[in-house]
């Protein structure tokens, strides 16, 4: 069973539509992050989630709408994509919000805006 | 401001060692983690150091220095699996990890 996993690892859509990529933990982690990594290969947090409630809100334009229905999912979703948008986007997990071992990353989700 | 600096890529042989550097500013400082991420995947972790001081964990080590703001990853008995990407995180007073840009480690036969 993959501890981390995201959906679609791939998705390749037009400028101006709207998607969302989803994310599962099977860890019985309580806090779940969004990063983005694009071509220069710095991961950048995006949200992240303690319990459901949000933590961190990174300076993200407001297209991009996270969600988390339970502990064990967190959502992505995002509008009015725009080509800056394509780069892999990262779920990852950790016990709690302090972070002092490893942070569980899903497969990635890669992004492609045309 | 809060800065991860590393090289963006080294090249070592087979058989070698190779001495990554990274230096970090937070604000506060929680910690620091090594990861490793090759081509098209997930970064997976390697090892956290919050004391100063060597951690080896296989061929593979981390160093840390508090005062200087300075760590390294240190890889033995280089194997061409270890031609990857190895991201250095410093974590801040609020748990918050910082990400340097990673770098790329090439591995010659």
């Amino acid at each position: 069973d993959t501890a981390v996993s995201q959906t679609p690892k791939y998705l390749v859509t037009q400028m101006g539509n709207d998607k969302s990529i989803k994310c599962e933990q099977n860890l019985g982690h309580d806090t779940m992050y969004w990063y983005k990594q694009d071509s220069k290969k710095f991961l950048k947090i995006m949200f992240s989630y303690n319990n459901k409630e949000l933590i961190i809100n990174e300076t993200v334009p407001n297209r991009f709408s996270p969600k988390s229905p339970d502990k064990a999912h967190l959502n992505l979703h995002i509008n009015s994509l725009e080509l800056g948008d394509s780069a892999v986007y990262f779920c990852a997990s950790s016990p709690g919000l302090e972070v002092t071992g490893e942070l569980f990353f899903g497969e990635g989700s890669r992004l492609t805006v045309l | 401001g809060q800065n991860i600096d590393q090289p963006t890529e080294m090249t070592a042989t087979e058989g070698a060692i190779v001495q990554i550097n990274c230096t970090y500013q937070t604000s506060g400082f929680n910690g620091l983690f090594w990861y490793q991420q090759h081509a098209g995947e997930a970064p997976t972790f390697l090892s956290y150091n919050v004391l100063d001081g060597l951690e080896e964990k296989g061929r593979f080590s981390s160093f840390l220095s508090r005062s200087k703001g300075y760590s390294y990853l240190l890889l033995k008995e280089l194997q061409m699996k270890d031609s990857a990407s190895y991201l250095c995180a410093g974590m801040d007073s609020n748990y918050q990890l910082i990400w340097g840009a990673g770098t790329k480690l090439i591995i010659k036969p």
